[in-house]
């Protein structure tokens, strides 16, 4: 099946501790994105990348950091430097065009212990 | 600053009748407008795109409707079931890049 996934599903970690989430797709798509979703605040968009090798920051990048080696995959690290890392984080991925879907994976649940 | 809106955060209505979902956006003149179904603990998944020459599109039981004049998209479900509950997103692609910026979304709740 196709399709982007997200590992794993549930993360605690310990205050000042780094933590790194996995996205993987095999839908051969370019463009690659995370994001962060709060109660109340929607989506919002942490980093993305169009092409291996190349990452650019979203709206809050700040405390977070990426890599893009693969077109598969772009893991996402959170740092001890994000000040309320507890949140959903979803990861998505869309084919080359302005006008085309986003397929998301079905997201990432880390909580701070 | 470019902002999107969805002006209702819960929307409850009984089973049967349409559900009418608004997104208003500023400062901005997207070419196309998303929107997205995302189930409790889930990621959104793609309903509709709309494009600013379509002032229309219907899909199944799903209606979305795109006035460039008064930057608002309007997004329908007829005939509405309790399995229709879910959080429905607005977004619009921004900028070069083609990223997607998102609504907080609206959480419509049918009745049976």
């Amino acid at each position: 099946d196709g399709g982007i996934t997200q590992s794993p599903k549930y993360l605690f970690r310990k205050e000042g501790q780094n933590v790194t989430l996995s996205c993987e797709q095999n839908l051969n798509h370019d463009a690659m994105y995370w994001y962060r979703q709060d109660p109340g605040q929607g989506l919002r968009l942490i980093y993305y990348s169009q092409i291996v090798n190349d990452f650019q920051k979203g709206d809050i990048a700040e405390g977070y950091s990426v890599s893009r080696e693969k077109k598969e995959s772009f893991p996402l690290t959170v740092t001890s430097a994000q000040k309320n890392p507890t949140a959903f984080y979803l990861c998505a991925s869309s084919p080359p065009g302005r006008n085309t879907e986003a397929f998301f994976g079905q997201g990432t649940r880390l909580t701070v212990v | 600053s470019q902002k999107i809106e969805q002006n209702s955060e819960a929307l409850n209505i009984q089973e049967g009748k349409t559900a009418t979902l608004t997104c208003n956006y500023t400062n901005y003149s997207p070419a196309y407008l998303q929107w997205y179904r995302q189930d409790p603990g889930r990621g959104p998944v793609f309903l509709l795109l709309i494009r600013e020459n379509e002032k229309e599109k219907r899909k199944e039981r799903l209606k979305v409707t795109f006035d460039t004049t008064l930057k608002q998209s309007l997004f329908h479900i007829t005939a509405s079931q309790p399995a229709d509950s879910a959080t429905y997103l607005c977004a619009l692609v921004r900028g070069s890049q083609g990223n997607l910026i998102f609504g907080k979304g609206t959480k419509l709740s049918v009745k049976p």
